[in-house]
Order: C-alpha cells, then structure tokens, then sequence
C-alpha cells in the first residue's frame, strides 16, 4: 500500500527555521515524482515545488523560489521543504504528494497519493 | 505560468442534481488538466487526470470533458458525500498550477 507519512505539527516564531518531512513507503520513492502543497487557512491549493529523489531534481514554483528548499533522501525515502526565516504568512497546511502515474506506456503528471498534511504555525 | 481560472466558485446544490463546474486556462494545455475533491480537514484525492480518464476507485457518476482552454467536471447526480472543494490542475507545464477552488454545498 502506498502512504506517504507527514512529520507533525510545528509552531515556530517568525525568523526561526524549520524542516518537515514526508516519508513514502509502498512503493519505489526514488522513481517518482515528491511535491509540496501549500493550503493557507480557508484557501486553495498552490503548487510550490517538485522533486524527483532518484537524482535530486527540483523544479519550484516561481512564487516560492528562494522562499523554500525541497530536498530528498532517497536512503530512507523522505523528502523534506525547509525554511530558512520563517515569516508569518508562513502559517498554512503543506501537502506533500506523490507526482506521476504510468499505465500502457503513458506516464501522467498528477499528484494520486497524498500526505495527511503538516499545519504549520508561524506566531510571534 | 499559465493561470487557471474556475467557474463558479461556490453553488449551493441539492442531493440528486447534476453539477457542471468550468475550469479555464490561459493558455492551450491540450488535455493535461486534472481534477480533485477536497473535504474539510482533509487532504485532496484525484478524480480525473488528462482531463477526462476517471482515477481507479472513483464513481462514474463523475465525468471530465475538455481540450485546449475550457474544461468541465460533471457530477450526474450529487449524493451527499460529495458535498466538498473542487480544484483543477494544469500538468502541462511548470508550475502545475490548481485553479482557485468550487465549493459545492447544500442548499
């Protein structure tokens, strides 16, 4: 069964650092696709990044570029989006998500497995 | 980036109806546009991919259809457990964009 397992929940003061984590099991972590989703409190969804933990490649969104890090560990299968200076619109649930399904030769970009979510709380 | 836009963004509905929610994109993306449901307090779950191929384990009471800049998700009839958030996603370039959301609730 594929799971992809979030860290917990954080509250941190603005200008501190934080790392989470999302670990995958079930299945191949290094061969797919891992993104991160940003939920701020009663809004939509904003892709933030990707990254393929097989060789490290990280695509990001240009509005979070240099606002985050996403980096892997294919070793024990966890991926992680870190913050260097925590603001506190930094407040929201962040998803991780397994990227891409192939079937018949055909590979597809969607996100079919979610994490349970990471709420983090950014409050001086 | 291409920017996607949906349409409503809320409605209220009765169980039994037929939804149709539009989702626009700024540019032509083919087929490349995905749909998810989301409940309150809980992560989002795949509907349909490549605008109109239903996710394993999804009722066929939802339908995708579309290609290019417009997009429709059908619900034939609403049952009560798909009173929720929709979102649309374009996968055909970098960032893979959501559209801002459609709640579905009980009029």
């Amino acid at each position: 069964e594929v799971q992809l397992v979030q860290s917990g929940a954080e509250v941190k003061k603005p200008g501190e650092s934080l790392k989470i984590s999302c670990k995958g099991s079930g299945y191949s972590f290094a061969s797919y696709w891992i993104g991160w989703v940003r939920q701020m409190p009663g809004k939509g969804l904003e892709w933030m990044g990707i990254i393929y933990p097989g060789d490290s490649d990280t695509r990001y969104s240009p509005s979070f570029q240099g606002q985050v890090t996403i980096s892997a560990d294919k070793s024990i299968s966890t991926a992680y989006l870190q913050w260097s200076s925590l603001k506190a619109s930094d407040t929201a649930m962040y998803y991780c998500a397994r990227q891409g399904y192939c079937s018949g030769g055909t590979c597809y970009v969607l996100f079919d497995y979610w994490g349970q979510g990471t709420l983090v709380t950014v409050s001086s | 980036d291409i920017q996607m836009t949906q349409s409503p963004s809320s409605l209220s509905t009765s169980v039994g109806d037929r939804v149709t929610i539009t989702c626009r994109a700024s540019q032509s993306i083919s087929s490349y546009l995905n749909w998810y449901q989301q409940k309150p307090g809980k992560a989002p779950k795949l509907l349909i991919y490549a605008a109109s191929s239903l996710q394993s384990g999804v009722p066929s009471r939802f339908s995708g259809s579309g290609s290019g800049t417009d997009f429709t998700l059908t619900i034939s009839s609403l049952q009560p457990e798909d009173f929720a958030t929709y979102y649309c996603q374009q996968s055909y370039s970098t960032p893979f964009t959501f559209g801002p959301g459609t709640k579905v609730d009980i009029k």
